[in-house]
């Protein structure tokens, strides 16, 4: 079974761009997690998707967004990006989201590397 | 929202020696979580635990759930070079909108010599 995907690997941009992230979740799987990676802050939850519909969100500027696909791909986009966005985005995935609040084990993808000049 | 502080930061042992970190909350969680990250890689989950005082194990890694709620440590025995990585904590909450969302603590770099 393959694990969750993740593109592109490394991306290299400047301040003012827009960038787009992909996430391929395991097969099956239908809730996406993002987040994002600094050696300053950790990891930092940004945003939950479930059935096209974002369940949840982080404490990020409505610059960074995301959307989920009928196929459980999901995307973020962060728009006007500055220095502090370089980060590593790490997507997770999850089957199934319980009826309940309880815990699904997450699988996180290998990163997008992100980096603003 | 939730913190976690781990410690230690950072770790120098020989190869052999055993390991142990820990994790605190300043809120309660429902589910405590070790991951390991090697570089170029995402989390990978080692061990999960879902009750109260629970202790489970892993091959040479054992963790227990606080009976606080509020903490939870990770200890590796005989440590190998294949040891070396970012472990993180993370916790779960079940109350009301969180989720799927995961609060992690800051992470401790290992490093073993042989």
């Amino acid at each position: 079974k393959a694990g969750v995907t993740q593109t592109p690997r490394y991306l290299i941009k400047t301040r003012g761009q827009q960038v787009t992230l992909s996430c391929s979740p395991i097969s099956g799987h239908r809730s996406v997690s993002w987040y994002q990676q600094t050696p300053g802050q950790g990891l930092q939850f940004l945003f939950e998707y479930f059935s096209e519909t974002q369940r949840n969100k982080g404490n990020f500027p409505g610059r960074f967004s995301g959307r989920q696909f009928s196929n459980s791909r999901s995307e973020m986009n962060v728009s006007t990006l500055e220095l502090g966005d370089s980060a590593l985005y790490l997507c997770a995935s999850s089957f199934p989201i319980a009826g309940g609040p309880g815990y699904n084990e997450q699988f996180f993808g290998p990163g997008t590397r992100l980096t603003v000049l | 929202g939730q913190q976690l502080n781990q410690s230690p930061q950072s770790m120098f042992i020989q190869e052999g020696e055993d390991v142990s970190m820990n994790c605190t909350s300043s809120s309660i969680f429902n589910t405590w979580l070790w991951y390991k990250q090697d570089p170029g890689e995402g989390p990978v989950l080692l061990i999960a635990l879902y009750k109260a005082g629970e202790l489970t194990s892993n091959g040479r890694l054992t963790a227990q759930f606080g009976i606080t709620r509020k903490d939870s440590f990770l200890n590796i025995s005989a440590s190998i070079p294949s040891d070396v990585g970012i472990y993180f904590c993370a916790g779960h909450s079940n109350r009301g909108s969180t989720l799927g969302r995961l609060y992690f603590g800051r992470g401790t770099q290992l490093t073993v010599w042989p």
